[in-house]
């Protein structure tokens, strides 16, 4: 119930092309799904987040699709240029009760690559 | 955002000695979150520490092993104690702050530890 999916493990893409990274989740009691994105010997940074009220979020070149009936979303990198390369986590979690969102439950991580 | 720094940011270490790790944050926060991260692997919840409680482990780790100090709302301190070479690791901290009209977690550059 805590699982979240993530696939692929690794990706090679054309710069200027479109990376695009899928997870799912089963607990359906999550409501916050961010993107962390973490460059070797650095801590992750969140990229992007969506709530389940909209289907769709963007920002810049960045996108995340959200479908909740699939229980799935994904990241979609428009234009990917070398300076992408790292790895990509999705993540999961739920509102808390008194502040907050719950832990974040992680995905297992995709190596993005963006060759010239 | 938030900016958080910790200390270490390596270390080497003898097998049974502790390492305490420092993480700093730049302004109050109420959570914050101890993560372990194996080479090439996902991010791994290890505790949760309020201050003014007692730490929150989760399953498969405990406080004799992981002891957490929480004397304020900047500071935590997370202890790996009488290690081994399985805790080489990256040790994160993190901390939930809200941001756009919801809660995010941001996380520390991390702390990589070798144990020989």
């Amino acid at each position: 119930q805590q699982q979240v999916k993530q696939s692929p493990q690794s990706l090679i893409v054309q710069k200027g092309g479109i990376s695009i990274i899928n997870c799912a989740y089963e607990n359906t009691a999550f409501d916050y799904f961010p993107w962390y994105q973490q460059f070797p010997g650095k801590g992750p940074a969140l990229l992007i987040a969506i709530r389940p009220d909209v289907s769709e979020k963007k920002e810049g070149r960045f996108t995340i699709s959200f479908n909740k009936s699939a229980k799935q979303f994904s990241l979609h990198i428009m234009d990917s240029q070398p300076g992408d390369s790292a790895t990509y986590f999705c993540a999961a979690s739920r509102s808390g009760w008194n502040f907050g969102n719950e832990k974040l439950t992680f995905g297992t991580g995709t190596r993005l690559t963006i060759i010239p | 955002s938030a900016v958080i720094s910790q200390k270490p940011s390596r270390d080497i270490c003898q097998r049974g000695t502790s390492l305490t790790i420092q993480c700093q944050v730049d302004s109050q926060v109420t959570m914050m979150f101890w993560y372990r991260q194996q080479p090439g692997q996902s991010l791994t919840l290890i505790a949760t520490a309020n201050q003014g409680s007692e730490a929150t482990y989760e399953s498969g780790f405990v406080i004799d092993k992981f002891p957490i100090s929480r004397p304020n709302l900047t500071f935590s301190t997370l202890t790996v104690s009488n290690m081994s070479p399985e805790d080489s690791s990256i040790y994160l901290c993190s901390v939930e702050r809200a941001s756009g009209g919801t809660d995010t977690q941001y996380f520390g550059p991390g702390t990589r530890l070798t144990v020989l």
